[in-house]
């Protein structure tokens, strides 16, 4: 089983429409969480980190369930800049120290 | 700030070829930098943590010998890919974090694409 599992998509969405990922992580001990985003043939960067109390910010809205080991992600009013490939990443000891990636969602935004 | 450069972005070179990817901290000072390897359609994979001044720890399966890392500065990590083969041909990223601690963001460089003949 891998440690951070998604859907690898693609998601195909017109504008404007709202979209969510899901992910899920099989240790338990994992202690910290992030979505990135990459582009194609790009390096990953940081989209935001995820609480359990659910995090905001713009479009962007982030979860994290720890009973079920589940993080999503939700876009609003998707751009056509939004089209990429979004990373679920978490960390077994906390903060920044080894991220663990998953194989990542593509998202395709179209007008 | 906060910038990563890796360089060279792009190699294309024959099998039993050693390259040399260089990994740079510009406008901070990184203790610790990681290396990783994204296959097409797969996800980044943690080669190696490499600390400033000491040797780097190697994830499982990952050959030490093949994968040469250098941390002598607290700005330049590098990895050399020695007598580099077909099936070394991937999408090598490094990231670098402050002196600051385990608490500060990973900052990725553009990486580096591997092309072996």
């Amino acid at each position: 089983r891998k440690e951070v599992e998604q859907d690898p998509g693609p998601f195909n969405v017109p504008e404007g429409a709202t979209v969510a990922f899901n992910c899920t992580y099989s240790n338990s001990a994992s202690q910290s969480f992030f979505w990135y985003r990459q582009d194609c043939r790009k390096e990953p960067k940081l989209l935001m980190s995820v609480y359990s109390s659910g995090n905001e910010d713009g479009r962007f809205t982030a979860q994290l369930n720890r009973a079920s080991q589940y993080i999503s992600l939700l876009i609003r009013d998707s751009k056509l800049s939004d089209s990429a490939t979004y990373l679920c990443v978490v960390n077994l000891s906390g903060g920044y120290n080894k991220l663990i990636f998953g194989a990542g969602t593509r998202l395709a935004v179209h007008p | 700030g906060a910038v990563v450069s890796q360089h060279p972005s792009r190699v294309i070179c024959k099998s039993g070829t050693s390259v040399k990817i260089e990994c740079r901290s510009l406008d901070f000072q990184a203790t610790t930098m990681f290396w990783y390897r994204q296959f097409p359609k797969q996800s980044l994979m943690l080669m190696a943590t490499s600390n400033e001044g000491s040797k780097a720890t190697y994830e499982q399966g990952v050959e030490k010998d093949k994968f040469l890392i250098n941390h002598a500065s607290l700005t330049l990590s590098t990895l050399t890919v020695t007598s580099a083969h077909p099936e070394d041909s991937s999408f090598y990223i490094c990231s670098a974090r402050s002196r600051q601690g385990s608490n500060q963001p990973q900052h990725f460089g553009d990486g580096t694409r591997l092309s072996i003949l």
